[in-house]
Formats: structure tokens, sequence, C-alpha cells
């Protein structure tokens, strides 16, 4: 079974809207940590935002938000006032566990368009 | 800032041939994994490592070894190179504990004709 899936394999948003980019888990782990990375064409995966599985309040960093909806395991990304450069893929991820060196599971990714 | 250094961008080999690709991480991490992604599967953990000289399988290790003999680098061997393992292949390093949030390299392309 899919751990981690990103329903949306490609989304077209006009510049300055905000867009939300769909995340579901699947982990009986009580503890487990999720992430979104994006990846430009230059291929590098840049790391955008992480959320804990027992933080209280939904992550943000700068214009990334991470809408944590814990009961439905769902872990959706929303960049508000997308620009040009949010063109990219990008990937959710989640981390179970917290001991020893800790594998991350990746989604399939979106493919996020912005247009003038 | 972190870094993550890989050998190559772009690789061509032949099917038969020996392949190293080599990665580099300065932030002092633990924690070394080597990815391929391909398109519509997402990444794909082949190996990760713990610890200098440890070395554990990740989801589809076949075909692939490691070797970790110092802290900052972690290597991928292709022991004979087949058209199948032409990939997008991404290293990251992570510090053990916390977060432990994964920084990637900029990935080598492998193609194998």
């Amino acid at each position: 079974a899919q751990k981690i899936t990103q329903t949306q394999p490609g989304m077209f948003v006009q510049e300055k809207e905000a867009v939300t980019l769909d995340c579901t888990y699947d982990t009986s782990d009580p503890s487990y940590g999720l992430f979104w990375y994006k990846q430009p064409s230059s291929g590098e995966m840049i790391f955008l935002i992480y959320q804990g599985s027992y933080d209280q309040q939904n992550a943000t960093e700068g214009r990334y938000s991470l809408n944590f909806q814990k009961a439905r395991k769902s872990a959706n990304l929303v960049i508000s006032a997308s620009q040009l450069g949010d063109s990219a893929m990008y990937f959710c991820a989640m981390r179970e566990g917290h001991q020893g060196a800790q594998k991350l599971v990746f989604g399939q990714g979106t493919r996020l368009t912005i247009n003038p | 800032d972190v870094k993550v250094t890989q050998s190559s961008r772009y690789l061509v080999k032949r099917t038969g041939e020996k392949v190293f690709l080599e990665c580099v991480q300065d932030m002092d991490h633990e924690n070394m994994f080597w990815y391929r992604q391909d398109p519509g599967l997402g990444l794909r953990l082949i190996y990760f490592s713990y610890d200098v000289k440890m070395k554990e399988k990740g989801d589809i290790p076949e075909g692939y070894s490691v070797s970790r003999e110092k802290k900052e680098r972690f290597s991928l061997i292709l022991e004979s190179a087949s058209t199948n393992q032409t990939s997008m292949y991404l290293c990251a390093s992570s510090l053990a504990g916390g977060q432990d949030t994964q920084y990637f390299g900029p990935g080598t392309r492998l193609t194998v004709l």
C-alpha cells in the first residue's frame, strides 16, 4: 500500500493565486514527520517545510504553510501569492519513528506550473 | 550553508561497465542516502548509511553496492551497469536525531547505453 499519496500529477495556477498541493499519508506509528520538497528543472531537491506528528501548530515558512489534519492523515502544502519561480515538481515525504537513521518515503510528486 | 556535492551532473556509460557515483557532504552529518528518481515513481531509496563503514539496504538495492570509508563521503557502485539503471541518482545527508531533515545534492543523470 502507498504510504504517501499525491493525487495531483499536475496543476496549473495563475500567478499571485494561492495553491494547495495535496498529500495523504498512511502510518500506524504515533511518531512521524512530514516534509515537503521542491524540485526545480535543475534537479536539486530543496527542503521547504517540516511538520512533526506531535506539533500542535501548523508549520509555516514564509509563503509556505502546511495544513496538517492528523485525523484525516493529510498534510497539504499551501503556497500563498504564487510566483513564476514556484513552477517545479513538489514532493511530499514521511519519516516514521524516531530512532536510528531515518528513511524518508516519498510520494510521486505534483508538477506545478504557474502561468503569468 | 548546507552543502552536498555529487561528482558528476551527467554521465554516460556502456552496458557492463563498473560505475562509481560519489557524494560528499560538508555538514558532519551521520546519515547519508542514495536514491534513484524515475518519472511517475518519485524517489526510491537504494541504500543508506548511518555511520562510517555501516550500510543498510533500502527498497531497491539489487544491482547496487555502496561504500562509506569516511564520514563525509558515500559512494554508490553499479558493479555491471545495465540499461534499466538509466536514471537520476540523488544523494542526501541528514543529522542523526531530531527533525532529520535530509539535504540533497544536485543529482547525477546517468545514461547506460
